[in-house]
């Protein structure tokens, strides 16, 4: 079994609809990122958690680490925010590896 | 905003043979770290660097593969003798202790 889980696998959206991209993960952690992985392949690190909420214009990231799930909510989304968005943990304990969900694939259409 | 570089972007080399990645971390970053991604696949970790020694390595990270920082600056990936399955983009990555850990562009590597 993953240790970090995401769902959707896919998501397909239409311009100005609000997104949540969820992760569950099975281990403890000291810190959770999302990151954004474009076409090209380039990633972009949104937000690195270890508790409550963080807000970054149109991306909201929230953890609740008693029930190991986070979320990732795009508010308004355009286009442009096609792209995979990754889960990653980084385990609690003397460890700065981090593991890796598989994604989730948005397209947003106009 | 500040970057990892990461050369050459895409590599195509012959089996067995050696090859060296090239990564230029955020120069006030303490840690460096390796991962590879194979074609629709998820990121694994190879390899974090800390204070000029390997703090931590997968157990894809065998003897073919080694890092170094030969200058201060420059963090590498070397594979040995490549196999087929060595097939993958590689990402450096950087970051200070408790901070937003920053990729590069991704190198990659593709073995005939």
């Amino acid at each position: 079994k993953n240790e970090v889980e995401q769902s959707p696998q896919n998501l397909t959206a239409q311009e100005g609809e609000f997104i949540t991209i969820n992760c569950s993960y099975s281990v403890g952690i000291s810190a959770l990122h999302w990151l954004q992985q474009h076409p090209g392949g380039g990633i972009v690190s949104l937000f690195m958690l270890s508790s409550g909420k963080k807000k970054h214009g149109r991306l909201i990231a929230t953890i609740n680490i008693q029930e190991k799930h986070s979320s990732l909510h795009i508010t308004a989304s355009h286009p442009r925010d096609s792209a995979v968005y990754i889960c990653a943990v980084a385990r609690a304990g003397n460890t700065d590896k981090l593991i890796f969900g598989t994604g989730t694939r948005l397209q947003v259409f106009p | 905003e500040p970057e990892v570089t990461q050369t050459p972007s895409h590599q195509v080399t012959q089996m067995g043979q050696e090859v060296i990645l090239r990564c230029v971390p955020i120069s006030n970053h303490l840690y460096f770290y390796w991962y590879r991604q194979i074609l629709g696949q998820k990121v694994e970790f190879l390899v974090s660097f800390y204070n000029n020694e390997i703090s931590e390595k997968s157990e894809i990270f065998d003897d073919q593969f080694s890092v170094e920082r030969p200058d201060g600056s420059n963090f590498t990936l070397k594979i040995r003798s490549t196999k087929l399955e060595d097939s993958a983009m590689y990402f450096c990555a950087s970051s200070t202790v408790g901070y937003t850990i920053y990729f590069g562009e991704g190198s990659w590597l593709t073995v005939v």
